[in-house]
């Protein structure tokens, strides 16, 4: 069964202190790794697609890695707007549907 | 450009009564999708259209549940009758084929 799981389930920074969150996933074939970001009341909101084992995307403070059996996002020197809900959610390519598998997210707090 | 819009933002209901969800999704959109986030739970895939068809409908718990998108472009989703299980958080998204979803900002059900 298709299976992701974040941790840590929550995180407090400092401003400036750098950190990973990790995202690791059971599927039969992966068709897509999607990272999202996610503030209060609000929808989850587009960050990252990775579709392949040793793929990296940047976007400002934040870096996202992929394997075979994980993804990372990594927060460089974050700031307190940073701060949100990180999900992560794969798609299955033997499933035959395009249907997101979400985990449960990764509650960010960066501190001034 | 519009992203893709929910209509309630929250709905407050008593067991037994109808409730319906509007999602219009991004202009052009031919995949639209249905999810639902129950109280300290992931947000669980519900349904898949593409254009007016049902591609994928497995998650959606029984038929109380009644999802319709008529001529391809917004959708409904209709409870009846709800129960106290149905309260969560329902978000709709669009995408382009197998690229990454954009979700609405979601429709909040509370079941009294």
């Amino acid at each position: 069964e298709d299976q992701v799981t974040q941790s840590p389930e929550a995180l407090r920074l400092q401003e400036g202190e750098s950190s990973s969150l990790n995202c690791s996933y059971t599927v039969s074939g992966l068709r897509g790794l999607f990272w999202y970001r996610q503030d209060p009341g609000k929808g989850p909101e587009f960050l990252f697609t990775l579709y392949s084992a040793g793929e990296e995307k940047e976007k400002e403070r934040l870096k996202a890695t992929l394997t075979k059996k994980e993804s990372f996002l990594h927060i460089t020197a974050p700031k307190p707007e940073d701060s949100a809900t990180y999900l992560c959610a794969v798609r299955d390519a033997t499933s035959g549907t395009y249907k997101y598998i979400f985990g449960t997210g990764t509650r960010l707090k960066v501190l001034a | 450009e519009a992203g893709v819009t929910q209509f309630p933002s929250h709905s407050v209901i008593e067991k037994g009564q109808t409730v319906t969800l509007r999602c219009d999704p991004i202009s052009g959109h031919d995949n639209l999708y249905w999810y639902r986030r129950v109280m300290g739970k992931e947000i669980k895939f519900l349904l898949h259209f593409v254009k007016e068809s049902k591609q994928d409908e497995s998650g959606m718990p029984n038929n109380r549940f009644l999802a319709e998108r008529t001529g391809g472009t917004y959708s409904t989703l209709k409870v009846q009758p709800a129960e106290l299980e149905d309260s969560g958080v329902y978000f709709c998204a669009s995408s382009q084929g197998l690229a990454e979803e954009y979700f609405g900002p979601g429709t909040r059900l509370t079941v009294t």
